[in-house]
């Protein structure tokens, strides 16, 4: 496809599942990002990728979540023993070339809700 | 931790009506300032990447300029539409990271 794309669109987990989220970032880009969005703020860095190497991680808020990119394309967003405040939209952004260059492009985002 | 505020957190106005909202950000390590418009079950769309001070940009009725020195963009539009309601997103580029406002939401009545 054209753009990036994340699956699942939706996700209802119960408390203590874990989760997988999927990117499939636009084909070539370099640098991929998650963001996490809870409902009323904007989006919030989780982790950052350039090729298959995750060079920032600052923004996982526990030790529950876990990121990977093994072939420097798709990204996988791993979330472990699910919690409430987990619920959030989650947005995966790629761009072209590394460091510094301007221009994300955004999938539609995955919407965990977790019961 | 770095603070990137957007004001107002919404805004209602007619059809017709023109309007602008601000974006505050770091003055320091600046490297480019992003405007995104969110439509709700949508991925955000980039509408303008501004690097230098004094940069001015338009697309349509739309249009940002940027003031790195004291750390501000607003973002303006002109004659708004209903299909301009949306969450409008700015980003602060620090390099390898994007650092998001909160966004306002905009709400165009016919």
């Amino acid at each position: 496809g054209a753009g990036v794309s994340q699956s699942p669109r939706y996700k209802v987990a119960k408390r203590g599942q874990d989760v997988a989220l999927r990117c499939d970032p636009i084909s070539g880009h370099v640098s991929l990002f998650w963001y996490q969005q809870a409902l009323g703020q904007g989006p919030e860095f989780l982790t950052y990728f350039q090729n298959e190497a995750q060079l920032d991680k600052s923004g996982l808020p526990s030790d529950r979540f876990f990121a990977e990119r093994p072939e420097g394309s798709v990204s996988t967003l791993k979330i472990q023993r699910t919690q409430q405040e987990d619920s959030a939209v989650y947005l995966c952004a790629s761009s072209l070339v590394g460091e510094g260059l301007p221009e994300a492009f955004f999938g539609q985002g995955t919407r965990l809700t977790v019961v | 931790i770095l603070n990137v505020e957007q004001s107002p957190q919404s805004l209602h106005v007619q059809e017709g009506d023109s309007t602008n909202f601000t974006c505050s950000f770091p003055s320091s390590n600046f490297y480019a300032l992003h405007w995104y418009r969110w439509e709700t079950a949508k991925s955000p769309e980039a509408l303008f990447v501004m690097t230098l001070n004094g940069d001015e940009k338009k697309k349509g009725r739309i249009s940002a300029t940027l003031n790195t020195k004291e750390g501000y963009s607003y973002l303006y539009i002109k004659g708004s539409q209903p299909e301009d309601s949306a969450t409008y997103l700015c980003a602060f580029n620090n390099f390898n990271k994007f650092y998001f406002g909160s966004g306002t939401k905009l709400n165009v009545k016919p």
